[in-house]
């Protein structure tokens, strides 16, 4: 039931360009993206809805595929403080939320 | 507006012990969701509660418990504490309506230590 996030981990210059992907078994209703920084609590990023709308940040971009339960997270032109580990939530059936696996972002000058 | 705010912030316990956290939801949240996160296992959900009833449940064993009183502010119990219980653990909240089409907003966390 916990969503599978891919990669686990990738170090990246500034100003490159990261995409992360998270995949569920289940059918979803909603998407969520979190980043977390060492010793913080998670952060939001941005909520995807079944039906297309979004609700996020700003520089930030995310697709949801419902019919392949599948969500990924656009990362542009990187910055040092994009630096953390992004989780997606999913919510499926029976309004149950669940955090992915979690991927490692590391940008570097 | 006041964020979510969580006591203590740090905790030692041992063994067999029990430990009460303690979780202020933003002004206006009715829903406030507990999280367990570990190293080994990542954050790993574990109630929910909204106007006072927990409303879903993940998968963790009944030494787990937890409530909400009216002001919205919510509780989580741990009892008989063992090693493997070690973790930070999140509140978050979400309003006004709590639905998962709301944003969660965690607070800093209780870091529990069991000895």
């Amino acid at each position: 039931q916990q969503p599978v996030q891919s990669p686990q981990a990738v170090i990246l210059r500034e100003g490159e360009d990261a995409v992360i992907n998270c995949s569920s078994s289940k059918a979803l209703y909603s998407v969520h993206w979190y980043r977390q920084k060492h010793g913080e609590a998670p952060v939001f990023l941005m909520i995807l809805l079944k039906g297309g709308e979004q609700k996020g940040h700003d520089k930030i971009s995310a697709s949801f595929n419902e019919k392949k339960q599948q969500s990924s997270l656009y990362l542009t032109a990187s910055q040092l403080s994009y630096s953390g580990t992004y989780f997606c939530g999913t919510v499926s059936g029976g309004n149950q939320f669940y955090f992915g696996t979690g991927t490692s972002l590391t940008v570097i000058p | 507006k006041a964020g979510v705010t969580q006591t203590p912030r740090y905790l030692i316990k041992t063994r067999g012990q029990q430990v009460t956290l303690s979780c202020s939801p933003i002004s206006g949240h009715r829903s406030v969701s507990w999280y367990q996160q570990t190293p080994g296992q990542g954050l790993q959900f574990l109630f929910e509660y909204f106007s006072e009833t927990q409303r879903n449940k993940g998968n963790f064993p009944g030494r787990f418990s937890g409530r909400q009183f009216s002001n919205s502010r919510s509780e989580m119990n741990v009892s008989t504490l063992e090693l493997g219980d070690s973790a930070l653990y999140l509140c978050a909240s979400q309003g006004p309506s709590g639905g998962y089409t709301d944003t969660q907003y965690f607070g800093p966390g209780t870091r529990l230590t069991v000895l």
